[in-house]
């Protein structure tokens, strides 16, 4: 069974532009959450969705914002990029929302912003 | 602020010995904790979980010890394979909501 997959791995952006990332869940799952990775903050839990709908939410301004496809495929989107954006962007999927069994990780997409 | 706490950024063992990463946490609706392990370059993997319920959880080399009245959680590798080089993060989430609150994480580093 295929894993994660998150593209693009790598990007670098300029301040005030926007930018898409992409993350394609385990077949099956329907579950996806996203998160940000900076040095010595740990994983901060950005969103969930589940069936196309907005579960759960973090503490992050409304710059950031996200998607899910009907084919589970989940989009995030950042508006007007500032340098404190530069982070590991991570994406998960589970079976379904409501648990916290064993989310599975893509590789994450390094956004860098210049 | 931090819900759940790494204390220590990095820890390096002798391969062979016993390696011990804290965490702890302030929230007491936490009731279940997990967790996981980052090579670079990956996102990171599931390792080892445990329920409130429970006190000890135990998967082969990896032992998780929860000690709910002083909020701390460690996991216990033994022994400790230069494979096992990695960040391990500790995490935690409330029945209520499932979301996951994370640790900073700490550099596990084995020395041949």
């Amino acid at each position: 069974k295929a894993g994660v997959t998150q593209t693009p791995r790598y990007l670098i952006k300029t301040r005030g532009q926007q930018v898409t990332l992409s993350c394609s869940p385990i077949s099956g799952h329907r579950s996806v959450s996203w998160y940000q990775q900076t040095p010595g903050q740990g994983l901060q839990f950005l969103f969930e969705y589940f069936s196309e709908t907005q579960r759960n939410k973090g503490n992050f301004p409304g710059r950031f914002s996200g998607r899910q496809f009907s084919n589970s495929r989940s989009e995030m989107n950042v508006s007007t990029l500032e340098l404190g954006d530069s982070a590991l962007y991570l994406c998960a999927s589970r079976i379904y929302s409501g648990s916290v069994y064993e989310q599975y990780f893509g590789p994450g997409t390094r956004l860098t912003v210049t | 602020d931090q819900q759940v706490k790494q204390n220590s950024p990095s820890l390096s063992v002798q391969e062979g010995r016993i390696s011990i990463l804290n965490c702890d946490y302030t929230n007491s609706m936490f009731d279940y904790f997990l967790w996981y392990k980052k090579y670079p370059a990956e996102g990171p993997t599931f390792l080892i979980s445990i329920s409130s319920i429970k006190d000890k959880n135990e998967d082969g080399r990896f032992t998780v010890f929860l000690n709910k009245s002083a909020k701390h959680l460690s996991l216990h590798i033994v022994p400790s394979q230069p494979g096992d080089s990695a960040v391990y993060f500790c995490a935690a989430s409330a029945e209520s909501n499932y979301q996951l609150i994370w640790g900073a994480g700490t550099k596990l580093i084995i020395k041949p």
